[in-house]
């Protein structure tokens, strides 16, 4: 058991549509990141919600967005879906001390793959 | 530009060998370390950190790291490796004025019986 829950395991979606991947973070854990793993690749950093706004963002356009709720769970938006969006993408969870290296929790993801 | 960078695309072992796996970072100031492992089919799971003290760190099923500061390293080890261990290692960097964990592109190891 992951404390991580992401849902759906797995997504078919066509080109040009939207899609919308759902994370409850672990108990205690009051901060979100939201990552892309590509096939072969190492997880890139989407961006990180926390207090229900987002904190920091790595290097993806617009089209992907998301939101966190008061009870910490967290929603991933991504628009326009083109091919190159197929991945893995992957919820963590972890306390408002990362800075201090306690590390995520990760999910077992969500597989979507755009056609 | 600041990266993560581990040497090693895919490494094949047998068992009982030695293994090292290589990381370096370009991020400047104190960072905080990290090692993740991901078995086949399942998520990513922590290995080891590190973010003060003694630079060498024992992590969970025999792993070790060492933190050389001057060389902008944190290389993986363990003294004999088993079929188990055969999986996708990934190094991560939590560095100052960051909040997220930045990974390198990971190891695959593959260990044969």
């Amino acid at each position: 058991d992951a404390g991580v829950t992401q849902s759906p395991t797995h997504l078919i979606k066509t080109r040009g549509q939207q899609v919308t991947l759902r994370c409850s973070p672990k108990s205690g854990h009051d901060t979100v990141s939201w990552y892309q793993q590509a096939l072969g690749q190492g997880p890139q950093f989407i961006f990180q919600y926390y207090e229900e706004e987002e904190r920091q963002r790595g290097n993806f356009p617009d089209r992907f967005s998301g939101h966190q709720f008061p009870n910490y769970s967290s929603e991933l938006n991504v628009n326009a879906l083109l091919l190159g969006d197929s991945a893995l993408y992957l919820c963590a969870s972890s306390s408002a001390h990362i800075a201090r290296g306690y590390g995520y929790t990760f999910g077992s993801g969500t597989r979507l793959t755009v056609v | 530009a600041q990266s993560v960078s581990q040497h090693n695309h895919h490494v094949i072992l047998s068992e009982a060998a030695s293994l090292e796996l290589g990381c370096n970072y370009s991020y400047g100031g104190t960072v905080n370390l990290f090692w993740y492992v991901q078995y086949p089919g399942q998520h990513l799971q922590l290995l080891l950190k590190y973010f003060s003290g003694d630079p060498l760190v024992k992590g969970i099923k025999g792993f070790e790291a060492e933190f050389i500061k001057s060389k902008f390293s944190f290389n993986l080890r363990k003294p004999s490796v088993q079929w188990s261990d055969t999986a996708e290692y990934f190094c991560a960097v939590n560095a100052p004025g960051f909040n997220d964990m930045r990974f390198g592109a990971g190891t695959r190891l593959t260990v044969k019986p």
